[in-house]
């Protein structure tokens, strides 16, 4: 079982709606990441979030906004998407910044489908 | 422009059969990660490798990690079913800030 929980596994939303995708983890991990992954291709970086503070913004388009309430909880609010948008959303979390051969724990991830 | 090539891209063999992932780049890593991928699932992590040359096997897997630290492999062992899944290469490079990348991938299907 993974311990890095994502809510909702599945999500479908219209171009006008305002939905949030919600991380969660317990493992006192201080870094926390957004990726964005297409059909049997790499996850690609949106956001890192390291001790609560935004570190690593990969030039994502501002109808995607990360929010990290607290050291547990990781937010993406997503707001007049578009259909290419449509992914599996993937959060991580690591002890300490992945490249310091921290390593990364996914959550299994919630699949967006934009109409 | 990937950091981090794998090859191949796509993999199908038959149960039984032996064969080599290849993740290959022309940087130095400070450490490489390989994942598994199953689908519908989040990546899970399979080992990570830190020292030039280094080799790691987990059960029919075998890990090396390039001298240079600029490349690595994997090699399946008489490959199950239950390999089968999108396989991700992964490095950290701290000289660019703390940047970690992930390969290409390779997906393989491993047909009973």
């Amino acid at each position: 079982d993974t311990e890095v929980t994502q809510t909702p596994k599945h999500l479908v939303m219209g171009m006008t709606n305002k939905k949030s995708l919600k991380c969660e983890q317990h493992m006192g991990h201080r870094a926390m990441y957004w990726y964005k992954q297409k059909a049997k291709k790499p996850p690609e970086l949106m956001f890192v979030y390291s001790y609560e503070k935004l570190s690593i913004n990969e030039s994502v388009p501002s109808r995607f906004s990360p929010e990290c309430p607290n050291s547990s909880l990781l937010n993406l609010h997503l707001h007049a998407l578009q259909p290419e948008d449509s992914a599996l959303y993937l959060c991580a979390s690591s002890q300490r910044l992945a490249a310091n051969t921290g390593e990364l724990f996914f959550g299994e991830g919630s699949r967006l489908t934009v109409l | 422009t990937q950091l981090l090539e794998q090859s191949p891209q796509f993999l199908s063999i038959q149960e039984g059969e032996n064969l080599t992932v290849y993740c290959n780049s022309s940087s130095v890593f400070s450490s490489l990660q390989w994942y598994r991928q199953e689908p519908g699932e989040g990546p899970v992590l399979l080992v990570t490798v830190v020292t030039g040359g280094e080799v790691k096997k987990l059960k029919r897997l075998t890990f090396q990690f390039g001298d240079a630290r600029k490349d690595s492999s994997l090699h399946i062992t008489a490959a199950q079913p239950g390999d089968t899944g999108l396989y991700l290469c992964a490095g950290g490079k701290i000289s660019t800030g703390n940047q970690f990348y992930f390969g290409t991938g390779t997906s393989l299907t491993v047909i009973p």
